[in-house]
């Protein structure tokens, strides 16, 4: 299987750090990818991990555990522009992306 | 602006019609994809191209729908005898391929196509 599930919504408030989890199944799995979606708008790249440990791209950090199938999106200094859906995405030997179901965040002021 | 483009953004169409969406990708990416995204949930993959040979089918892409991408260049998507069950958002994305790890897909606005 290549299934993939996240939380389906999260509330957190301005300022505050949230985490996202995803867990995976492991059959031919190659990377994790993070995408944020606003209502009606286009998937957009946050961030990837191929490999173990915590990559940063400003208030947005990701991380991946091979051994554990499993990897998290953490938003730090939540604005309110941060409500939207976020999706993690698996890659594997064709490029196809395979999205999680996704996690809708609502930040309150 | 350089980033993913689709035509028409919106589209309305009668039951058994035909429609074909457009995508032109970024440029310098040679690989392009069709995902189909209904609402909460994620986008699905429906099909892949690299350069204009389509690499890849989803089984979600049943004999009404047929991709083309002639030339490597732009791409499109054609779904014939139109079904209620079609209506969704059709995304296309591209990405530069890459030896070494997945490629990061950037994706354009979507096409919400609507069957009545």
């Amino acid at each position: 299987g290549q299934s993939l599930e996240q939380p389906s919504e999260v509330t957190a408030v301005e300022g505050a750090i949230v985490q996202i989890n995803c867990t995976y199944q492991t059959s031919g799995f190659y990377g994790l990818s993070w995408y944020q979606q606003h209502d009606g708008g286009a998937p957009t790249f946050l961030s990837y991990n191929a490999l173990d440990g915590l990559e940063e791209t400003g208030r947005f950090s990701s991380f991946l555990s091979r051994s554990d199938s499993y990897g998290y999106l953490l938003l730090q200094e939540l604005q309110m522009k941060d409500s939207a859906s976020y999706f993690c995405a698996r890659g594997g030997a064709t490029n196809k992306l395979i999205f999680g179901t996704g996690t809708l965040l609502a930040v309150q002021p | 602006d350089t980033g993913v483009s689709q035509n028409p953004r919106h589209k309305i169409t009668k039951r058994g019609q035909n429609v074909t969406f457009r995508c032109d990708p970024i440029s310098e990416h040679n690989r392009l994809y069709w995902y189909r995204q209904t609402l909460g949930q994620g986008p699905e993959f429906l099909t892949y191209f690299q350069n204009e040979a389509q690499l890849e089918k989803s089984r979600l892409l049943s004999d009404r729908f047929s991709a083309e991408r002639p030339k490597g260049s732009f791409s499109t998507l054609e779904i014939q005898r139109t079904e209620q069950g079609d209506s969704a958002m059709y995304l296309c994305a591209s990405s530069a391929s890459r030896r070494t790890s997945t490629d990061t897909q950037y994706f354009g606005p979507g096409t919400r196509l609507t069957v009545l």
